[in-house]
């Protein structure tokens, strides 16, 4: 069946690098993919979206990257900071009313 | 700009009791109301998700039920309440077919 996969469970980086948080999908017919934030303790926030129809998008220090060849999907989080700490989930949606949301990945920033 | 409001916050049931979460929404009309679940160091589980008043969609067997009795009101139900019904459940608002709005999510202990 489909699915969301991340490649790493946790990611550690040093305040000030750039992270880059990865996730595949399966499903070739997904059109809209989205990154969300879940700090502990509360539901997940909306980060930055993508269609399918697009290859990159920039928002305020984040990017998204979708490789629709190999069905990868990133986000990159330019100088880290320590309020970026969470974990991160990707999602997909077929346009359809289901969103199918990856496992998540932890990053932690070390100061 | 949309709203969740969902409450309580965190709960701690005996097995057997019955359950009741409320969820509404603030600031948009007939929207797609989601039911999660997330266990702990995991993703988002769909349990229910509504297009309408009275219209409820069930995507896994379990031991809990939906309903939608105003157009921005959703409820989280059970009758009798099991060990495996612990986690954090949340609610999720999709107006426009783009990404979710989460409520602040309920944690669910029961014991």
């Amino acid at each position: 069946g489909e699915s969301v996969g991340l490649h790493l469970p946790t990611l550690s980086v040093q305040e000030g690098d750039n992270s880059i948080i990865n996730c595949a999908y399966s499903n070739s017919a997904s059109d809209y993919f989205i990154w969300y934030k879940q700090e502990s303790g509360k539901g997940p926030q909306f980060i930055i979206d993508i269609r399918s129809n697009m290859d990159k998008r920039q928002g305020q220090r984040v990017t998204v990257l979708l490789n629709k060849t190999v069905k990868h999907l990133s986000l990159q989080i330019a100088a880290t900071q320590p309020g970026d700490s969470a974990v991160y989930f990707c999602a997909e949606n077929t346009g359809g009313f289901k969103t199918i949301f990856g496992a998540g990945t932890r990053l932690f920033v070390k100061a | 700009s949309q709203t969740i409001h969902q409450w309580p916050a965190t709960l701690v049931q005996p097995v057997g009791s019955p359950l009741s979460l409320e969820c509404t929404v603030e600031g948009t009309s007939n929207p797609n109301l989601y039911w999660y679940r997330q266990a702990a160091g995991r993703g988002l589980q769909l349990l229910f998700y509504s297009v309408g008043i009275g219209q409820i969609s069930s995507e896994v067997p379990q031991n809990l039920s939906a309903s939608r009795p105003q157009d921005r009101q959703f409820i989280l139900s059970s009758k009798k309440l099991l060990l495996s019904d612990s986690g954090f459940y949340l609610c999720g608002l999709n107006a426009a077919g783009d990404g979710y709005t989460f409520g602040s999510g309920t944690r669910l202990t029961v014991v």
